[in-house]
């Protein structure tokens, strides 16, 4: 069973640019939720998806966008990036929606910093 | 008021000591109780959840839950410095859309 991978581990850009987080899930699970971490604060809900469809969305403009593959893999997308995006940004997967996050998986994290 | 209110610390205590990190939320619809340890610079990881009121004991870790004052707790006993860790709390509620509203944390060091 192969845990939650997350690419990049670290990222530096530019105010402005874009940048596209990569996430795979754990074998089985069809679930997967992006989370917004910054420093000294616990992780907030940016989406979440299943089965390819996006299934929630937390307080986060629409520059955040997602997509999710068939094999579950799933990318968070960021465009136009403002300072006060700099954070640890986690994936977690689970085996099914609706768990409530008492089955989810996460990854490390990618720390981006924007400049 | 946030929905979910947990002191940053830190907590600095002796290694073998009883350590008790808590959290108080507003919102009475959750009924999912997470306890997550997360490491500096890596993800969290669930410890242990309850489901509605009472206890729950896993090892040296206990997770309460008191639904009236709107209170949960996680002690550790015999606390060890591998436990170092930031702790956070998390809750969802069983029928809307089970996602999870995280506390900010504790950050507990255990010095030999």
């Amino acid at each position: 069973e192969t845990g939650v991978t997350q690419s990049p581990t670290h990222l530096i850009k530019t105010r402005g640019q874009q940048v596209t987080l990569r996430c795979s899930s754990q074998s089985g699970h069809n679930t997967v939720s992006w989370y917004q971490q910054a420093l000294g604060q616990g992780p907030q809900f940016i989406f979440q998806y299943y089965r390819e469809e996006e299934n929630g969305r937390g307080n986060f403009p629409p520059r955040f966008s997602g997509l999710q593959f068939p094999n579950y893999s799933s990318e968070l997308n960021v465009n136009a990036l403002e300072l006060d995006d700099s954070a640890l940004y986690l994936c977690a997967s689970s085996p099914y929606v609706g768990t409530g996050g008492t089955e989810a998986f996460f990854g490390q994290g990618t720390r981006l910093t924007v400049v | 008021q946030k929905e979910v209110e947990q002191d940053p610390g830190p907590l600095s205590v002796p290694e073998g000591a009883i350590v008790s990190l808590n959290c108080t939320y507003s919102n009475s619809a959750f009924q999912y109780f997470m306890w997550y340890r997360q490491y500096s610079r890596k993800g969290p990881e669930l410890l242990m959840y309850t489901y509605s009121s009472g206890n729950k004991e896993d090892g040296r870790f206990t997770a309460q839950v008191d639904k009236s004052s709107k209170y949960i707790s996680l002690f550790i006993r015999d606390s060890q410095p591998s436990d170092s860790a930031t702790y956070l709390c998390a809750m969802s509620d069983s029928g809307g859309s089970y996602i999870p509203t995280f506390g900010r944390g504790t950050s507990l060091i255990v010095h030999p």
